[in-house]
């Protein structure tokens, strides 16, 4: 089983619409939990940290369910501009603070 | 402006020859630099964990004797492919955390291609 799981999509929307992207991850011993964005070809940017209450960036809402060991990433009122992969990342901070990656999940927002 | 470079972007070079990737850190002093490689449409994959006056920490599965790394000193980084295949044909990146805010910070990545 992979430490990180993802939907690799793609997922297509139109612009405007709402969409979310899953991510389960295996060691409960996991610490800290982000979502990064990557464009084709580019190093990935950090988008957000997820926290156990759940939190909110603008359109970006993410959500931690440590009992789950889940995560997610919604998007509101999606823009062309946020056609990217997002990354489902987690820090292993008991292991030197290594950065496990998930696949990814492709997003298209269409006009 | 960029806080870790890497060099060269991009570099294409033939089967056998050996490919040397710098990492930089520009701000601040890093004591551990991280490096991944990435295959088109997969996750970035930890290779190993350079330490700055020690041995780098390989991954299980990664060629320690082909992935040839060195923390030269508390901004530098290399990685050198040694031997290359086409196989070895990635993207491959560094990441630099700030030791005291843990911020996390990428390089831009190097594109190799063997032939």
């Amino acid at each position: 089983r992979k430490e990180v799981e993802q939907d690799p999509g793609p997922f297509n929307v139109p612009e405007g619409a709402t969409v979310a992207f899953n991510c389960t991850y295996s060691n409960s011993a996991s610490q800290s939990f982000f979502w990064y964005r990557q464009d084709c070809r580019k190093e990935p940017k950090l988008l957000m940290s997820v926290y156990s209450s759940g939190n909110e960036d603008g359109r970006f809402t993410a959500q931690l369910n440590r009992a789950s060991q889940y995560i997610s990433l919604l998007i509101r009122d999606s823009k062309l501009s946020d056609s990217a992969t997002y990354l489902c990342v987690v820090n292993m901070n008991n292991q030197g603070g290594k950065l496990i990656f998930g696949q990814g999940t492709e997003l298209s927002v269409k006009p | 402006g960029a806080v870790v470079s890497q060099h060269p972007s991009w570099v294409i070079c033939k089967s056998g020859t050996s490919v040397k990737i710098e990492c930089r850190s520009l701000d601040f002093q890093a004591t551990t630099m991280f490096w991944y490689r990435q295959f088109p449409k997969q996750s970035l994959m930890l290779m190993a964990t350079s330490n700055e006056g020690s041995k780098a920490t390989y991954e299980q599965g990664v060629e320690k004797d082909k992935f040839l790394i060195n923390h030269a000193s508390l901004t530098l980084s290399t990685l050198t492919v040694t031997s290359a295949h086409p196989e070895d044909s990635s993207f491959y990146i560094c990441r630099v955390p700030r030791d005291s805010t843990y911020e996390q910070y990428f390089g831009p990545g190097t594109r190799l291609t063997v032939t």
